[in-house]
């Protein structure tokens, strides 16, 4: 099993411009998150996924899109990049074990750096 | 709001100095806790969690945990350090309610280890 893969692993964008960060997982797992780090600030969550065709917003979503149109696979788009946007994305997928309990898995991320 | 606090930004020991990094959260109900430890340049590795049962946690690489309910603290502890264990350390919690497994992360603590 690979676990949880992020595609690309860096990226660097102009201002204005967009891209799509691919996470994909094999544990068929029902549950995916998008995260950021940035220095300081610990892990933020922009968007989750409950399941194949939903999402929902997180702690910070502004900028961002997501899509779940395959369970395997969660997108995160950035339709117009802006520097503020310059972070270490995280992907994770979780499976619940119980009412309430989840325990997740990470992506190793994706460096992206917006100039 | 729901948070999580880390008490200290960066910690500095010598190595076989004995660790404790401290984990507080904002709310009184039911709780799952997780620390992760995150080396340079790589991904979040899941150290130890907390579901239910013992409040005292044994987890990977010779760290513990214990929750304190009544202090609301998950503090991460080993006896021993070793210059290996220089990474960024981060305390995560998910608060039941209806969260889906989402996580409320701490800012980190920065452990260096001297040789």
């Amino acid at each position: 099993n690979a676990g949880v893969t992020q595609t690309p692993k860096f990226r660097v964008l102009k201002t204005g411009q967009s891209m799509t960060l691919l996470c994909a997982q094999d544990m068929n797992h029902e549950y995916m998150y998008w995260y950021r780090q940035d220095p300081g600030m610990g892990l933020r969550l922009i968007h989750y996924s409950v399941g194949e065709g939903t999402t929902a917003k997180g702690e910070v979503p502004d900028g961002y899109n997501v899509s779940r149109l395959k369970k395997q696979n969660f997108l995160l788009g950035l339709e117009s990049a802006a520097p503020s946007q310059t972070s270490v994305y995280f992907c994770a997928s979780s499976r619940r074990l119980a009412a309430e309990t989840y325990e997740q898995y990470f992506g190793p991320g994706t460096r992206l750096t917006v100039t | 709001a729901q948070s999580v606090s880390q008490h200290n930004h960066h910690v500095i020991l010598s190595e076989a100095a004995s660790l404790e990094l401290g984990c507080n959260y904002s709310y009184g109900g039911t709780v799952n806790l997780f620390w992760y430890v995150q080396y340079p340049g790589q991904h979040l590795q899941l150290l130890l969690k907390y579901f239910s049962g013992d409040p005292l946690v044994k987890g990977i690489k010779g760290f513990e945990a214990e929750f304190i309910k009544s202090k609301f603290s998950f503090n991460l502890r080993k006896p021993s350090v070793q210059w290996s264990d220089t990474a960024e350390y981060f305390c995560a919690v998910n608060f039941y309610g209806g969260s889906q497994g989402n996580l409320i992360f701490g800012k980190g603590t920065k452990l260096s280890v001297k040789p």
